[in-house]
């Protein structure tokens, strides 16, 4: 199993970012993904995730509104996009696919994508 | 939400030694299923986390049988029976049983 995430990104203040996270090894719709972030020097922050199965999301409640989660199961690929990008949303982010035994458990993460805001 | 406290915040651990970390949940963990939803993650210096137990005490795949997770409804320990170099790093415990899913704060791990 690979989670393999886009390259690091540079964006301004009120801009998009759309992040990549290619999945190989497995069956794309058995699990969740899941997308977990980390700004310098802190901890893990919960953002939400996607059943890759139906599509169906659920989203961290101070992202809603900013966030999209989507997939496209022909190239077994989630995406994250965050919208109106602030200074504090500077931080890695993480894909992670759930667990067979536990959907909400990510056994399988990627190897991150820092995104800088800054202008 | 549900709001998950990790102590110590730093642990200094010789090596060889045992090591046992704490996470309290606000409320608790224990599914009707009698599964508590309850993982241990570790982030190595450099690194994403890794998934080291889920459902309170099971170990993930690869994952060295000296380390161990115990605990139900809203107190949990993981436990690791003698500390290794390569063990440094931040702990983290997160609850799965509902969202948004949250995390502890971490414990940082440092040999001595």
């Amino acid at each position: 199993v690979q989670m393999v995430q886009s390259g690091a990104e540079v964006k301004e203040p009120g801009a998009s970012v759309k992040v990549s996270c290619q999945a190989s090894g497995y069956t794309f719709t058995h699990f969740v993904i899941g997308w977990v972030r980390q700004a310098p020097g802190q901890g893990l922050e919960w953002m939400g995730y996607i059943s890759t199965y139906n599509g169906n999301t659920d989203y961290a409640q101070n992202l809603r509104g900013r966030i999209t989660m989507s997939r496209d199961t022909s190239k077994n690929t989630a995406y994250m996009e965050l919208r109106n990008l602030k200074s504090d949303d500077t931080a890695m982010y993480y894909c992670a696919r759930g667990h067979e035994d536990g959907d909400y458990s990510y056994a399988y993460w990627g190897q991150g994508t820092l995104v800088t805001v800054s202008s | 939400d549900i709001v998950m406290t990790q102590s110590p915040v730093s642990l200094p651990v010789t090596p060889g030694e045992p090591a046992s970390i704490s996470c309290r949940s606000s409320q608790s963990l224990l599914y009707s299923n009698g599964y508590n939803y309850l993982d241990w993650y570790v982030q190595k210096p450099g690194q994403s986390p890794q998934l080291l137990i889920y459902l309170g005490s099971n170990r993930a795949s690869g994952v060295p049988d000296r380390f161990s997770g115990s605990g139900s409804g809203t107190d949990f320990s993981l436990k690791i029976s003698r500390v290794e170099a390569e063990d440094v790093g931040v702990y983290y415990c997160m609850q799965a049983l509902e969202t948004p899913q949250t995390f502890g704060q971490g414990t940082r791990l440092e040999i001595k």
